[in-house]
């Protein structure tokens, strides 16, 4: 079946980065775009950015630009997604999410935490 | 930047009819798409395309579309319907994606 599968929480100090990895199983990772979707505790879901897989091209939120950079490794079906100069406010569970005609299916989540 | 725009919380009996709307001034001219998501779980499409129902989806939601407005109707609710549903669609470029704001699904 088609599952991605993301790495495990993170824990970071702020002004560091963080690199969160989406494995890809049960389709061609190439034919379709991943899209990172983030949602702190007890808030809605917020859009990041969209990679295709095949070209690597990207789209990013104008919020994240600048400090996030998606891209991928085809030979292992995994993209990444990672965010810079993180914050107390980048705090959340990040989503990856296959894109074609809505985004489906969603990873698990992968619970960032910047503190200090 | 692009907002999409829905009601904080909708409460309903069950058996009843939940209707959810949306509104973005884009959407005539990009797809809506839905979303319930369970505490503590990752977001599931429950409809794509305005009005399609992907497979394993139970035919109680459904969904419309009307000008600057979508909406996702859950017809005979049940308990296990109790969720946040968010919208989604994209700005008129069709560059940028959004997430609505999120209802919140009372089953009472």
């Amino acid at each position: 079946q088609v599952q991605l599968v993301q790495s495990g929480a993170e824990v970071k100090k702020p002004g560091a980065s963080v690199k969160v990895s989406c494995k890809a199983s049960g389709y061609t990772f190439t034919s379709y775009d991943i899209n990172w979707v983030r949602q702190a505790t007890g808030q809605g879901l917020e859009w990041m950015g969209w990679m295709n897989p095949n070209s690597g091209n990207t789209g990013y939120a104008q919020k994240f630009q600048g400090r996030v950079t998606m891209t991928r490794n085809t030979s292992i079906s995994t993209a990444y997604m990672e965010l810079s100069s993180l914050r107390s406010e980048d705090t959340a569970v990040y989503y990856c999410a296959r894109g074609q005609e809505g985004f489906d299916p969603w990873g698990q989540g992968t619970l960032v935490t910047v503190s200090s | 930047s692009y907002e999409l725009t829905q009601p904080p919380s909708v409460s309903v009996s069950p058996g009843q009819t939940a209707r959810i709307t949306c509104s973005g001034d884009a959407l005539p001219k990009q797809y809506a798409y839905w979303y319930q998501q369970k505490p503590g779980q990752a977001p599931v499409l429950v409809i794509y395309k305005d009005s399609e129902r992907p497979s394993g989806i139970p035919e109680r939601f459904s969904g419309s579309s009307s000008g600057t407005t979508v909406t996702l109707t859950i017809s005979g609710v049940q308990a296990e319907d109790e969720a946040d549903y968010y919208c989604q669609s994209a700005d008129s470029s069709g560059t940028y994606h959004v997430f609505g704001t999120g209802t919140k699904v009372t089953v009472l």
